[in-house]
């Protein structure tokens, strides 16, 4: 089983439209929490830490649900820019210990 | 944006040649790794440092070393290029933040060696 899991989309969405991504994560002693975007042939670029008090920047807001072992991230009024994506990874607060999921790809069409 | 700079940024090679990817950060940060992602597997650790001369393993690390001689600079070296070392490297730093009552590292990420070995 994985340590992060994600659905790899991709998700097709109109401007304007809101959308979730989900990912789940196995390790309950996982402690950080953070959303990248990475865009074609780019690297990947923090786009949040997730709280768990949850988080909120601009269009973009981030959840976290220990209980049940998943994030998720919410984009309101979806932008044609907003096309990349988008990885969530898991740290269990040692500097040696990210896990990445496979990413989930948003598509944003006029 | 973080500074951190990776060069080459584009490599061709022929398999058996040594190759030497240099990551260079003007942050500061006592962590760095060095990663490579292919497509179907996202992204896998091959090593990383946690000081000067302090490396260890990651999950992927068989043909590969790398070295730390200054807290701004990590090589990777492939000692004898494979196929199945093509792929994108990309280096990463991090350094522990204290945000609220834990501790935290938030990574951040180079633009990429994409490394083709013919």
């Amino acid at each position: 089983r994985k340590e992060v899991e994600q659905d790899p989309g991709p998700f097709n969405v109109p401007e304007g439209a809101t959308v979730a991504f989900n990912c789940t994560y196995s390790n309950s002693a996982s402690q950080s929490f953070f959303w990248y975007r990475q865009d074609c042939r780019k690297e990947p670029k923090l786009l949040m830490s997730v709280y768990s008090s949850g988080n909120e920047d601009g269009r973009f807001t981030a959840q976290l649900n220990r209980a049940s072992q998943y994030i998720s991230l919410l984009i309101r009024d979806s932008k044609l820019s907003d096309s990349a994506t988008y990885l969530c990874v898991v740290n269990s607060n040692n500097f040696n210990k990210f896990y990445f999921g496979s990413g989930t790809k948003l598509n944003v069409k006029p | 944006d973080a500074g951190i700079t990776q060069s080459p940024r584009h490599k061709v090679t022929e398999t058996g040649t040594p190759v030497t990817l240099r990551c260079h950060q003007t942050e500061n940060h006592r962590y760095m790794y060095w990663y490579r992602q292919d497509p179907g597997h996202g992204l896998r650790l091959i090593h990383y440092s946690y000081g000067v001369k302090d490396t260890d393993k990651g999950e992927v690390s068989d043909g590969y070393s790398v070295s730390r001689s200054k807290t701004e600079d990590f090589l990777l070296t492939l000692e004898s290029a494979t196929s199945s070392q093509t792929s994108v490297y990309f280096c990463a730093i991090s350094e522990s933040t204290q945000p609220g009552t834990s501790i935290t590292y938030e990574q951040y990420f180079g633009p990429g060696t994409r490394l083709t070995v013919t």
